[in-house]
């Protein structure tokens, strides 16, 4: 059956630290593969897309890695800050624009 | 980056009413808009498509007739909850692709909590 993990629902870092997020998949092939995060209450913000043939893409103190022979993908926020602090979501892009998610990991970032 | 706005951010019905939810996009076209439903530490779940000018597509499980979606123009998709019961409460959430140089994309509403009594 198709699935998408993410690493644990939460995870706990210090700040200044690199907080590491796991994404994986199975019986799905996915043209490109995008991050998300979302604030309590609110609808989740675009933060980067990578396609299927791209193996990293970094924007500011985020980078993407995508393994498609592993069916994974990392997501790492280096420098982190307490304002980091949210839900991460992974989202497999598949045909005609449709997205299917991944039920997010929660970081909080303590100071 | 493009901009999605939904209305109501917040709406309280009584069971057996409907509710009409706006999805607008603000500075570009919009042929498909998305409509999910999120429920409390879930992630979100594809409702339907919504395609300017045709019908939705709806996915598996999700009744039509229940909940009825009309996108009349590229830059609006309305999502109605008929005869909505305390269950439909939820976090709905539309989005629209947009794709600038090939960077497909969806940019989400800030989404329409809903409560049913």
């Amino acid at each position: 059956s198709q699935k998408i993990e993410q690493n644990s629902e939460a995870l706990n870092i210090q700040e200044g630290k690199t907080a590491t997020l796991t994404c994986n998949y199975t019986n799905y092939s996915p043209a490109y593969l995008q991050w998300y995060r979302q604030d309590p209450g609110r609808g989740p913000v675009f933060l980067l897309l990578i396609r299927e043939n791209e193996k990293e893409k970094r924007k500011e103190r985020l980078k993407v890695t995508f393994d498609t022979t592993l069916k994974q993908s990392l997501f790492h926020i280096t420098a982190s800050q307490p304002a980091d602090s949210a839900t991460y979501l992974c989202a497999l892009g598949l045909d005609a624009g449709k997205s299917t998610f991944g039920d997010g990991t929660t970081l909080t970032v303590k100071p | 980056g493009a901009v999605v706005s939904q209305h109501p951010s917040r709406v309280i019905c009584k069971s057996g009413t409907s509710v009409k939810i706006e999805c607008r996009s603000l500075d570009f076209q919009a042929t498909t808009m998305f409509w999910y439903r999120q429920f409390p530490k879930q992630s979100l779940m594809l409702m339907a498509t919504s395609n300017e000018g045709s019908k939705a597509t709806y996915e598996q499980g999700v009744e039509k007739d229940k909940f009825l979606i009309n996108h009349a123009s590229l830059t609006l998709s309305t999502l109605t909850v008929t005869s909505a019961h305390p269950e439909d409460s939820s976090f709905y959430i539309c989005s629209a692709f947009y794709h600038p140089s090939g960077q497909e994309t969806q940019y989400f509403g800030p989404g329409t909590r809903l409560l049913v009594l």
